[in-house]
């Protein structure tokens, strides 16, 4: 159980450009999932934390308005990067919380490539 | 100081051996302190996590957890080569959201 998928697993785009990420819990309801990036040989950052049918609360310094995060319902939540910059490439994460739990589990990741 | 702190390593044990990994936070406040492992180019999943003081036992990791000190472990007997990851410290902070440390990086030879 517990399992959290995400779409696309891999995108490559022009500069300028807006992606969409997908976050999905496939077999739970997720009252709050969690952005999260990772560039090379660092740790995961905390971009945003996204609760069902309310605004996203974002981390210091991450822009809302070039991450968008809508929050569905209780199994997706989608990031949009918005017009995409070289900067932006990086591996964005997502993670949902088991309702009741402070069990986190992470989706698959997906690899952003800002041409 | 950072919040959550590991030292990144590498830990290289032979196969077989016991590693051990550290970590230490500075919220007392912290409730809550998470194992991930790390593939490189992977996603964190989820070892063991601890609420208690004392030790957590499952398989063949141990989280281990000293509130006093302000001290999580985690101790992986009998590393196999397929043990060799970057393992995440994370702790839950009353805010509701986990704070990472930079990880350790395990390498098992053979």
């Amino acid at each position: 159980g517990a399992v959290v998928s995400q779409h696309p697993s891999r995108v490559i785009c022009k500069s300028g450009t807006s992606v969409k990420i997908e976050c999905r819990s496939l077999d739970f309801q997720a009252t709050t999932m969690f952005w999260y990036r990772q560039f090379p040989k660092q740790s995961l950052m905390l971009m945003a934390t996204s609760n069902e049918g309310s605004k996203a609360t974002y981390e210091q310094g991450v822009e809302k308005d070039k991450f968008l995060i809508n929050h569905a319902s209780l199994t997706l939540s989608t990031l949009t990067v918005t017009s995409a910059h070289p900067e932006d490439s990086s591996f964005y994460i997502c993670s949902a919380t088991l309702r009741g739990t402070d069990e986190q589990f992470f989706g698959p990741g997906t690899r952003l490539t800002v041409l | 100081q950072k919040e959550v702190e590991q030292n990144s390593g590498p830990l290289s044990v032979p196969e077989g051996a016991i590693a051990s990994l550290n970590c230490t936070y500075s919220d007392r406040g912290s409730q809550s302190f998470f194992w991930y492992r790390q593939y490189s180019g992977k996603s964190p999943e989820l070892i063991m996590f601890i609420y208690s003081n004392g030790d957590k036992e499952d398989g063949r990791f141990t989280a281990q957890l000293n509130k006093a000190s302000q001290y999580v472990s985690l101790l992986i007997r009998d590393s196999q080569p397929s043990d060799s990851a970057t393992y995440l410290c994370a702790v839950y902070k009353n805010t509701d959201k986990l704070i990472f440390g930079t990880g350790t990086r395990l390498q098992v030879f053979p």
